[in-house]
């Protein structure tokens, strides 16, 4: 079955550095979903990554697909307070036709 | 505008109890799915519906049966509650038939506690 691991598992950062969290899957995927939690709340959609190489930037986030179609990452500058949660990836390798997600990276930031 | 909206917020429940869990979207979407999260961990999938009429397993269905009533409502019934079911359900619902290749859009959840 597809194996996904993202890490890491926790990242403390302070307010204005960088941050990145990794998604690498054992298989070939099809496309990649990145949500977002905040704590408390309900996972909301950020983005989706198809092609190979693909990357793609939203403001201070940017999202890369490995050349390989393998890997991810979702890379934030000069985090802010408001951007404390959860990020997991959710990779579809277009077998059995379902969307499983990584274990999550919870991210927190020190003002 | 709702969205996806889930019932109950809460429920602490006695092992063995039965319950439903609702869920309802209004954004005409074909697709809709029930994940639960366990503290600190990520989501995993029990059941979902590709489309209205149809019903799948996921990862996780054991202890759990699925029913989608009609396009918009889609419901996850624990017939026989145990406290490994303690967790956070998710509804969510997507456009498209073909699972995975589109947005997700989450309901608020329920907190759900069997002792």
């Amino acid at each position: 079955g597809q194996q996904v691991m993202q890490i890491p598992q926790y990242q403390h950062v302070q307010e204005g550095e960088d941050f990145t969290t990794y998604c690498n899957s054992s298989t070939t995927l099809s496309n990649i979903q990145w949500y977002k939690q905040r704590p408390g709340g309900h996972p909301v959609f950020l983005i989706q990554l198809v092609k190979s190489g693909e990357v793609k930037k939203q403001k201070r986030l940017t999202f890369q697909f490995g050349e390989a179609k393998k890997n991810s990452s979702l890379h934030i500058t000069a985090t802010q307070t408001t951007d404390v949660g959860t990020y997991f990836c959710a990779p579809n390798n277009n077998a059995g036709n379902m969307l499983t997600f990584g274990g999550g990276t919870r991210l927190m930031v020190k003002p | 505008n709702a969205g996806v909206t889930q019932t109950p917020k809460f429920q602490v429940l006695k092992t063995g109890q039965s319950m439903t869990l609702q869920c309802a979207q209004d954004m005409n979407h074909n697709s809709m799915y029930w994940y639960r999260q366990d503290p600190g961990m990520g989501l995993r999938l029990i059941y979902y519906s590709a489309s209205e009429g149809t019903t799948d397993k996921g990862e996780v269905p054991n202890g759990y049966n699925v029913s989608r009533l009609n396009k918009r409502e889609f419901s996850l019934r624990l017939e026989s509650a145990a406290p490994s079911q303690t967790s956070v359900y998710f509804c969510a619902s997507s456009p498209a038939y073909d699972l995975g290749r589109s947005p997700l859009h989450f309901g608020n959840g329920t907190r759900l506690t069997v002792t």
